[in-house]
């Protein structure tokens, strides 16, 4: 199993444009969850999902969009990328509540 | 909204010293996880405590939960430089969200 794979690894961007990191797990997971962590810090919730069709927002929701169409893919929109987005992303799944998050590798993204 | 506290934020030692990393909450925790997170790579999971006063242990690592389900603890005896990372504690809510905590990064001098 790959079990969560993220696209791309890395990826630099200018102000004002959009892009979508990708997240699909292979382990049938119903629960996924966008992090940012910056230097030295630890790990703000974006958004989340309970299953497909299903999202909510997290710590800190602004400037990001999320779907879930089916239960494997879990994509993260950037509509207007902005400096302070400059970040590491990572995306994890779990089987359901109170069970533990499988990480991808995440995503290192600079926003000039 | 919740808010996870842990503490501190560095620990170095020299190697074969113990490290404790700890984590408070102002409110009851519903569960505490615990993840490491190796310097460039992604948080992986350690271990979930559930019940009051519950005490596990992972060969030199110890992992308690207060009796209040306020605050938990991660011990590690006679650290080894395979230890180095970021340890961080998370509670995972019934609502499937989590909130983890800053973590603690520990370096170990070997």
């Amino acid at each position: 199993n790959a079990g969560v794979t993220q696209t791309p690894k890395f990826q630099v961007l200018k102000t004002g444009q959009s892009m979508t990191l990708q997240c699909a797990q292979d382990m049938n997971h119903e629960y996924m969850s966008w992090y940012r962590q910056d230097p030295g810090m630890g790990l703000r919730l974006i958004h989340y999902s309970v299953g497909a069709g299903i999202t909510d927002q997290g710590e800190v929701p602004n400037g990001y969009n999320v779907s879930r169409s089916t239960t494997e893919d879990f994509p993260l929109r950037l509509l207007s990328a902005a400096p302070s987005q400059t970040s590491v992303y990572f995306c994890a799944s779990s089987y359901g509540t109170h069970q533990p998050q499988h990480f991808g590798d995440g995503t290192r993204l600079s926003i000039l | 909204g919740q808010q996870v506290m842990q503490i501190p934020q560095y620990q170095h030692v020299q190697e074969g010293e113990d490290f404790t990393t700890y984590c408070n909450s102002s409110t009851t925790l519903s569960n505490i996880q615990w993840y490491k997170q190796r310097p460039g790579g992604h948080p992986v999971f350690l271990i979930q405590l559930v019940k009051s006063g519950e005490v596990k242990k992972q060969k030199r690592l110890t992992f308690q939960f207060g009796e209040a389900k306020k605050n938990s603890s991660l011990h590690i005896t006679a650290t080894q430089t395979t230890d180095v990372g970021t340890y961080f504690c998370a509670e995972n809510t019934n609502a499937g969200k989590s909130t983890f905590g800053d973590g603690t990064t520990l370096t170990v001098k070997p």
